[in-house]
């Protein structure tokens, strides 16, 4: 498969903290997203990061690309409670298809 | 803009029924996908449309998927006949382009299969 992983599965943490989430592919990149979703909702793309970046921010986002380890990471800084979603990472082997790993759960108790 | 419009929201069927889910694109966006969200899952690619044409329909389960987008704009997945394991969120999404990058996702479409 060439689905990514995320990791933690699930992560729990309290307003104002960081949360970090990891995002593990197989095969080459060419650019690597990541995608909220919020309960019941579709996927809202967050941010993009090309195969030849190492970090990008957005706002209180930010993220990390390693392509000699094949993995990304996503800080979200000072959380909020409107935080609270799943995040997928999405990878693009061929530039013309998506693959979504399997989520992050992130919750942030107020 | 107006964002990619899907219905119906909610479908309960039994299993060896038919159904069928309609998407409604973000105008302009010749890039059509169909996903399948499974309880847990991330998003499974099912079938990607260039205008009418199918780019990629690998992961689609023909024997009981088939999806259409005649004109190049919204476009129709229909499951026939339904099983226990369809049961899922059935996304649709658009970009302007293949690959996108990014792609806008509609609220999707939950079907329960009993």
């Amino acid at each position: 498969s060439q689905q990514g992983e995320e990791d933690p599965q699930a992560l729990s943490i309290q307003e104002g903290e960081n949360a970090t989430m990891n995002c593990s592919y197989k095969t080459s990149i060419n650019n690597l997203q990541w995608y909220r979703q919020n309960s019941g909702r579709g996927l809202v793309h967050l941010i993009l990061i090309r195969s030849n970046e190492r970090e990008k921010h957005s706002g209180r986002l930010r993220v990390t690309l390693d392509t000699s380890k094949k993995s990304s990471s996503l800080l979200i800084t000072a959380s909020r409670a409107a935080d609270t979603a799943s995040y997928f990472c999405a990878t693009d082997p061929t530039g013309n298809q998506f693959y979504f790993g399997t989520g992050t759960s992130l919750t942030v108790i107020p | 803009e107006a964002g990619v419009a899907q219905s119906p929201r909610y479908k309960i069927i039994e299993k060896r029924q038919s159904v069928a889910f309609w998407c409604n694109p973000i105008s302009g966006h010749a890039t059509l996908y169909w996903y399948q969200q499974i309880l847990g899952q991330g998003p499974k690619l099912l079938i990607q449309f260039q205008n009418n044409g199918v780019v990629d329909d690998s992961q689609l389960p023909k024997d009981r998927f088939s999806a259409e987008r005649l004109k190049g704009v919204d476009s129709t997945l229909k499951i026939q006949p339904a099983k226990l394991e369809d049961s899922a969120v059935y996304l649709c999404a658009s970009s302007l382009n293949p690959g996108g990058p990014t792609q806008y996702f509609g609220a999707g479409t939950r079907l329960s299969v009993l």
